[in-house]
């Protein structure tokens, strides 16, 4: 099975911030990954499909990026709904992995 | 819009079965596949498996292989998934989602917490 490597774990941040979340398979998995939000007490929710293109709704300081086994996940100004868990999860195969997921809370 | 409705909390004893339904609306029932994610408290998500709303075909997670069992009724648009043998280790919520392409999950279910105590 493939290993999904999420970094960091939890993080403090500023609203405004620029912050960055990365995510490393331990296989090529080609653009076959996704980044989810999930506040406390509710489902997940898609933000970025096939490494780089934003669901319809997210706000557009939400990007992501990498092929292969890098991707990276960034939010260009931290908002305050911003605050919240982020998991990234490879669709390359099966079964499709969760990276551990990182935490983004307020410094 | 999208939707999918799942059914209540449970509580269940050791070795005993769960069967969860995911109800939906807003979309094309048999275009497209359901999947099942969990969450145990305080940890990660973890794919359980998936079932095609169009011809019932199934892919569970080899750790679920043999206990458990993913339906479909398209006269109700309701999906199950039945997980068998309870242990202590299987509390958690479980999350039903649409799946749009390749285990991608663009709408989930509002999650059901099933507890597994003696």
């Amino acid at each position: 099975d493939i290993q999904m490597t999420q970094s960091p774990s939890s993080l403090s941040a500023s609203v405004g911030d620029r912050v960055t979340i990365t995510c490393r398979a331990s296989q090529s998995i080609s653009s076959y990954l996704n980044w989810y939000q999930q506040k406390p007490g509710k489902a997940p929710k898609l933000l970025i499909s096939a490494a780089s293109s934003l669901q319809s709704g997210v706000p557009s300081r939400f990007s992501g990026s990498g092929s292969g086994t890098d991707f990276t996940l960034t939010i260009s100004s931290l908002q305050p709904e911003d605050f919240a868990s982020y998991f990234c999860q490879e669709s390359y195969s099966s079964p499709p992995r969760f990276g551990g997921g990182t935490k983004v809370d307020i410094k | 819009q999208v939707l999918l409705v799942q059914s209540g909390a449970e509580v269940k004893k050791p070795g005993a079965s769960v069967k969860v339904s995911c109800k939906a609306s807003g979309f094309t029932f048999t275009s497209y596949g359901i999947s099942w994610v969990r969450q145990a408290p305080g940890q990660g998500l973890e794919w359980v498996g998936w079932i095609s709303n169009y011809n019932r075909n199934t892919n569970y997670a080899q750790k679920f292989q043999g206990r458990v069992t993913m339906t479909t009724d398209t006269s109700t648009s309701t999906v199950y998934m039945e997980l068998r043998s309870l242990r202590s280790d299987d509390t958690a919520v479980y999350y039903c989602a649409r799946d749009i392409v390749s285990y991608t999950a663009d709408s989930w279910g509002q999650g059901t917490l099933v507890t597994v105590s003696s």
